[in-house]
């Protein structure tokens, strides 16, 4: 069962516009989301976190927004630059850093 | 300072063999989890272990096991190998555990490719 859903699989953006990525979950238990960078080769990296009692966090190009009703986050990179071309995955956690439910992932593109 | 390290990093095995694959963690981590990342889709956990004991199991079957060593480095097993394991096996380490942790963030390795024939 799918908690963690990134309904969209690719995503191309030209460089310096904006690239917004959705993230949908189920489990209203969930109270910390994560999202996650990889590149071919590499494991994920950690790219910015916003915890249940906020509705936005921002860490410089990166914003992450936070709608509990709906449901729903979404990471904002403004502005888009050519390294930013990789798998984002969005995470959520309960009661464990370690034990972590993503989602299937989104390929962003950015284009010169 | 060394990130998390994995071994091997691609490996060949046939239907029903076993497999063991290696991590170690960040130095001072006490904390690992291992998770299976199939083509097409997200890292799904499989265990963590905090201090040298289970904290948490996936959805896997019992042909999946692992331990941590008391230097914090870790083991997954997999027996009796079936086609749909082949996939990449990362494992992620993290200075703290539970919930009232603040230094929770997950460092990964690059991953274990496993291919099953």
């Amino acid at each position: 069962d799918q908690q963690v859903k990134q309904n969209s699989p690719s995503l191309s953006v030209q460089e310096g516009r904006i690239s917004i990525l959705n993230c949908d979950y189920t489990n209203s238990m969930f109270d910390y989301f994560l999202w996650y960078k990889k590149y071919p080769a590499e494991g994920p990296t950690f790219l910015i976190s916003i915890s249940s009692i906020k509705d936005k966090n921002e860490d410089g190009r990166f914003t992450v927004f936070l709608n509990k009703s709906a449901k729903h986050l979404s990471l904002h990179i403004v502005p888009s630059q050519p390294g930013d071309s990789a798998v984002y995955f969005c995470a959520a956690m309960t009661d464990s850093w370690g034990k972590l439910q993503f989602g299937a992932g989104t390929q962003v593109v950015v284009t010169p | 300072d060394a990130g998390v390290t994995q071994s091997p990093t691609h490996l060949i095995k046939t239907r029903g063999q076993q497999v063991t694959l290696r991590c170690s963690p960040i130095s001072g981590h006490k904390s690992v989890s291992w998770y299976q990342q199939v083509l097409g889709q997200g890292p799904q956990f499989i265990f963590q272990y905090y201090e040298k004991e289970e904290r948490g199991r996936g959805n896997f079957p019992d042909r999946f096991s692992a331990r941590q060593f008391p230097n914090y480095s870790s083991e997954l097993n997999v027996n009796a190998l079936l086609l749909g394991d082949s996939a990449l096996y990362l494992c992620a380490s993290s200075l703290g555990f539970g919930r009232d942790s603040t230094t929770g963030e997950l460092f990964f390795g690059e991953g274990s490719r496993l291919t099953v024939l």
